[in-house]
C-alpha cells in the first residue's frame, strides 16, 4: 500500500516564526496531496488540496508545495490560531492514507 | 447550510457489530463522495472508506476490508457503515466527510466533517 511518511512528528515555534511540514510518499500518485489542520477536540479542517490550492477561506499564510514525492505545507508567519496537529493526505490512489500528523506547539 | 451528522455510536463487545449512520444535507447526499475517517484516542487519522456520489463506486482500507460495509439510502439521505468482527483496535472517534469529487482537472479534499460517533469495543 501507499505510504505517507509525515515529519517532524512535532515541533515548538514561536508566533511569527515559519514553520515547515514535510510528507514524504512511497510512490507518484499525481499530485493529490491534501493539508488538515485539527485542534483538540475539534474536527479537522481542509487547508490545501491538490498540492498547493488553497481551500476557501483559509489565510494566505498557509502554502503547499512539491518536490518529487516530497510534499510541504508552510506556514509563513505562525500565528496564536495556528498552534494545532497538521495532517497529508494522499487521495491519488486507494486506500487513501494520512500521514502521521504534526504537533505544532508554541516554544 | 452543509452538514453530515453522525449518529449509532456506543459500546460493543469484540466480535460484535454496530452500525453507524450520517444523516447529510441534500447537497451531499446527492453530489458529494462520502467517506468514514476514524481517530483512535490520541492518535491520528485513519482513513476507512468511501462510496461515490452515485454511490456504485465503494472502496475499503486493508485494516476493514471485509469486516466493515458502507451503503447508503437515498430515501433518508443517510450513508451507513456497518462494523462486524469488532476488535479493541477499533475504539476510536468515526467520522462521516464528505467531498464534491472531481470536477475538471481538479479533485478536492474532505472538505465537510461531521462531528464524529465514538465507538468503544470492550468486553
Amino acid at each position: 500500500d501507499f505510504q505517507m511518511t509525515q515529519f517532524p512528528s512535532s515541533l515548538s515555534a514561536s508566533v511569527g516564526d515559519r514553520v515547515t511540514i514535510t510528507c514524504r510518499a512511497s510512490q507518484g500518485f499525481g499530485g493529490w496531496l491534501a493539508w488538515y489542520q485539527q485542534k483538540p477536540g475539534k474536527v479537522p479542517k481542509l487547508l490545501i488540496y491538490k498540492t498547493s490550492i488553497l481551500e476557501s477561506g483559509v489565510p494566505s499564510r498557509f502554502s503547499g508545495s512539491a518536490s518529487g514525492t516530497d510534499f510541504t505545507l508552510t506556514i509563513s508567519s505562525l500565528q496564536s490560531d495556528d498552534f494545532a496537529t497538521y495532517y497529508c493526505q494522499q487521495y491519488g490512489n486507494y486506500p487513501w492514507t494520512f500521514g502521521q500528523g504534526t504537533k505544532v506547539e508554541i516554544k | 447550510e452543509v452538514q453530515l451528522l453522525e449518529s449509532g455510536g456506543g459500546l460493543a463487545q469484540p466480535g460484535g457489530s454496530l452500525r453507524l449512520s450520517c444523516t447529510a444535507s441534500e447537497l451531499i447526499f446527492a453530489t458529494y463522495d462520502k467517506h468514514w475517517v476514524r481517530q483512535a484516542p490520541g492518535k491520528g487519522l485513519e482513513w476507512l472508506s468511501s462510496v461515490g456520489g452515485g454511490g456504485a463506486a465503494t472502496a475499503y482500507a486493508d485494516s476493514v476490508k471485509g469486516r466493515f460495509t458502507v451503503s447508503r439510502d437515498s430515501s433518508h439521505r443517510t450513508l451507513y457503515l456497518q462494523m462486524n468482527s469488532l476488535r479493541a483496535e477499533d475504539t476510536a472517534l468515526y467520522y462521516c466527510a464528505a467531498r464534491r469529487g472531481c470536477s475538471g482537472a481538479i479533485c478536492y479534499g474532505l472538505e465537510y466533517w461531521g462531528q464524529g460517533a465514538l465507538v468503544t469495543v470492550s468486553s
